[in-house]
């Protein structure tokens, strides 16, 4: 069975950068499909952020292109997101989410992520 | 593309039967795709592609649509449906999903 599970900090001040890692089991990431970030902001606003292909190719919301980067450890299964220059408006659940090929079929539990000085 | 949900907040008693809606800004064929969302729990797919089937999900839920009007039907909801319902749409990049309709027990 495909488990996806994200990890990170909970909290992280204004104007830092954001980091999450996504770890994946019953699958390996470089076998097929895209490997999303997908957050829900406060009030359910669903935002798809970007993924790394199974090959490493990446493609990103063009709303968070300059401050988003999406990578990989091959050797352990995991993918990575970091976000760049956060404010508060970046509160929110991150989810990773495994696409097949377009529309979510697996998703992490999800972690809380607080911007607050 | 953005995706218009109606109503936000739809209450009903258990055992109605409902029909949720989803307006794309633009056509986006059938690459339209149903979740369902409880407190605390990942999103749920329930239709793939409009109308397709999900293994597992219960018969109830349906979908129906193309272009830029969709429907998610549910059929006698049941107290297990009570939740959040979203639409997504891949028929174009990027992703987008809409605000979702919030399904509560009257």
């Amino acid at each position: 069975e495909i488990q996806l599970q994200e990890s990170g900090p909970g909290l992280v001040k204004p104007s830092q950068s954001l980091s999450l890692t996504c770890s994946v089991t019953g699958y390996t990431i470089t076998s097929g499909y895209d490997w999303s970030w997908i957050r829900k902001f406060p009030g359910n606003k669903m935002e798809w952020m970007g993924y790394i292909s199974y090959s490493g190719s990446t493609n990103y919301n063009p709303s968070l292109k300059s401050r988003i980067s999406i990578t990989r450890d091959t050797s352990k299964n995991q993918f990575f997101l970091q976000l760049n220059s956060v404010t508060t408006e970046d509160t929110a659940t991150y989810y990773c989410a495994r696409a097949t090929p377009s529309w979510f079929a697996y998703w992490g539990q999800g972690t809380l992520v607080t911007v607050s000085s | 593309i953005m995706l218009t949900q109606s109503p936000a907040t739809l209450s009903v008693t258990p055992g109605e039967s409902i029909s949720l809606s989803c307006r794309a800004s633009q056509s986006i064929s059938t690459n339209l795709h149903w979740y369902q969302q409880k407190p605390n729990e990942s999103p749920r797919v329930l239709i793939k592609y409009a109308s397709q089937s999900i293994s597992g999900i219960p018969s109830r839920f349906s979908g129906s649509g193309s272009g830029t009007d969709f429907t998610l039907n549910i059929n006698r909801v049941e107290p297990e449906d009570f939740s959040v319902y979203y639409c997504q749409q891949s028929n174009s990049w990027p992703l987008t999903f809409g605000s979702g309709t919030k399904l509560e027990i009257k």
